[in-house]
């Protein structure tokens, strides 16, 4: 079975621009959540999608936003780029069943200029 | 605010020895933990879970859980280089958002 997949991996913007980041989920999980991971912060948790609702929030600024779409497939959208938002963005996937195991993709490279 | 905490380390252990990572959490409601290794430059690979008082062995790996004193630890027998990484503890809530926590360096010396 193929694992969470994220595209680009890597990516270089500029402060002002925004980006675009999408996740695939595997195969049969509904649930896609959305980090953040700087070395000063750890693992910052985004936004959960789940049957294309966005179930729980971070708290992060409303710069940053997500969806999900039918086929469970989610984009996760950064506008007004700041420096600060140069991180490694990771997608995870959950089936949710009774443990609810959260699987991550390989992330994506956001540096901002 | 929902909290797990884990020593930072650096943690040091020579090779064959056991490693032994900690991870304390606040909300008494949390059901199932989740050990997360992360090598540099890579994205965290999940280990194990556990949810039920007691420990929980996968190969070298044995985690213990603790529910009445919120403690949940993860033992590495024989220690390998190839363990050296990051180990993040992980607990969710009912809604399925995962709570961090800031992970232990761990060096394992050949």
């Amino acid at each position: 079975k193929a694992g969470v997949t994220q595209t680009p991996r890597y990516l270089i913007k500029t402060r002002g621009q925004q980006v675009t980041l999408s996740c695939s989920p595997i195969s049969g999980h509904r649930s896609v959540s959305w980090y953040q991971q700087t070395p000063g912060q750890g693992l910052q948790f985004l936004f959960e999608y789940f049957s294309e609702t966005q179930r729980n929030k971070g708290n992060f600024p409303g710069r940053f936003s997500g969806r999900q779409f039918s086929n469970s497939r989610s984009e996760m959208n950064v506008s007004t780029l700041e420096l600060g938002d140069s991180a490694l963005y990771l997608c995870a996937s959950t089936y949710l069943d009774s443990y609810n195991e959260q699987f991550f993709g390989p992330g994506t490279r956001l540096t901002v200029l | 605010q929902k909290e797990v905490e884990q020593n930072s380390g650096p943690l040091s252990v020579p090779e064959g020895a056991i490693a032994s990572l900690n991870c304390t959490y606040s909300d008494r409601g949390s059901q199932s933990f989740f050990w997360y290794r992360q090598y540099s430059g890579k994205s965290p690979e999940l280990i194990m879970f556990i949810y039920s008082n007691g420990d929980k062995e996968d190969g070298r790996f044995t985690a213990q859980l603790n529910k009445a004193s919120q403690y949940v630890s993860l033992l590495i027998r024989d220690s390998q280089p190839s363990d050296s990484a990051t180990y993040l503890c992980a607990a969710p809530d009912p809604g399925n958002q995962f709570y961090f926590g800031t992970g232990t360096s761990l060096t394992v010396i050949p």
